[in-house]
């Protein structure tokens, strides 16, 4: 059976430092893979999309990136954090090609001071 | 980024309640799916809805997908407290992007 991880579960990082998220899917090969931020009582905004290594969708100009070095392996990163990127994140996976429900990891909160 | 438009907001009911919400979208979608989150955890599927026209049934949960193939509603019936929670509907496109809409927030009250 497919599964999905994301780390690390909860994250507090001081404005101006680096960021790496990492989320990674066992039991399937060649799957779409998101990257979503939810803010405090709000919906999921999509961030980035990925539907093969290397290549990368975005959906919104912002302080972040993402990379798909590996075909079941999605990272968030950001250079300098701001205090407006604190959320919730989320990684989602979908088999491809991807007209199908989507499969959520457990999230990461990240609070920048 | 898109988003769907979903309502209500929120919802306060009373245990054994029903209770409907709906999503609606300026797009037209192919995949219309209801997810539950739980606090601090990812959103959890409840159905999937891939035909216009499509009522689907999952428990005491009925979801679905509008003719137009530009809205979507859930119902549930018979709440329980463990019904508490955010609902989220989301859609697929033509791409392989997938909006969400946002959310309903549901308490229960025993």
């Amino acid at each position: 059976s497919q599964t999905i991880h994301q780390w690390p579960a909860t994250l507090v990082q001081p404005v101006g430092s680096p960021l790496s998220l990492e989320c990674t899917v066992e039991g399937t090969s060649n799957p779409n893979l998101y990257w979503y931020r939810q803010a405090a009582g709000r919906g999921l905004q999509l961030l980035f999309y990925s539907v093969g290594i290397g290549q990368i969708s975005s959906e919104v100009p912002q302080n972040l990136s993402a990379s798909r070095p590996q075909d079941r392996q999605f990272i968030l990163s950001s250079k300098k954090l701001l205090l407006s990127d604190s959320g919730f994140y989320l990684c989602a996976w979908t088999p491809h090609p991807g007209n199908t429900e989507a499969f959520f990891g457990q999230g990461t909160r990240l609070t920048v001071v | 980024g898109q988003q769907l438009n979903q309502s209500p907001q929120s919802m306060f009911i009373q245990e054994g309640e029903d209770v409907s919400m709906n999503c609606t979208s300026s797009s037209i979608f192919n995949t219309w799916l209801w997810y539950k989150q739980d606090p601090g955890e990812g959103p959890v599927l409840l159905i999937a809805l891939y035909k216009a026209g499509e009522l689907t049934s999952n428990g005491r949960l009925t979801a679905q997908f509008g003719i137009t193939r530009k809205d979507s509603f859930l119902n549930i019936s018979a709440s329980i407290p463990s019904d508490v929670g955010i609902y989220f509907c989301a859609g697929r496109g033509g791409a392989n992007n997938l909006f969400f809409g946002t959310g309903t927030r549901l308490t229960v009250i025993p």
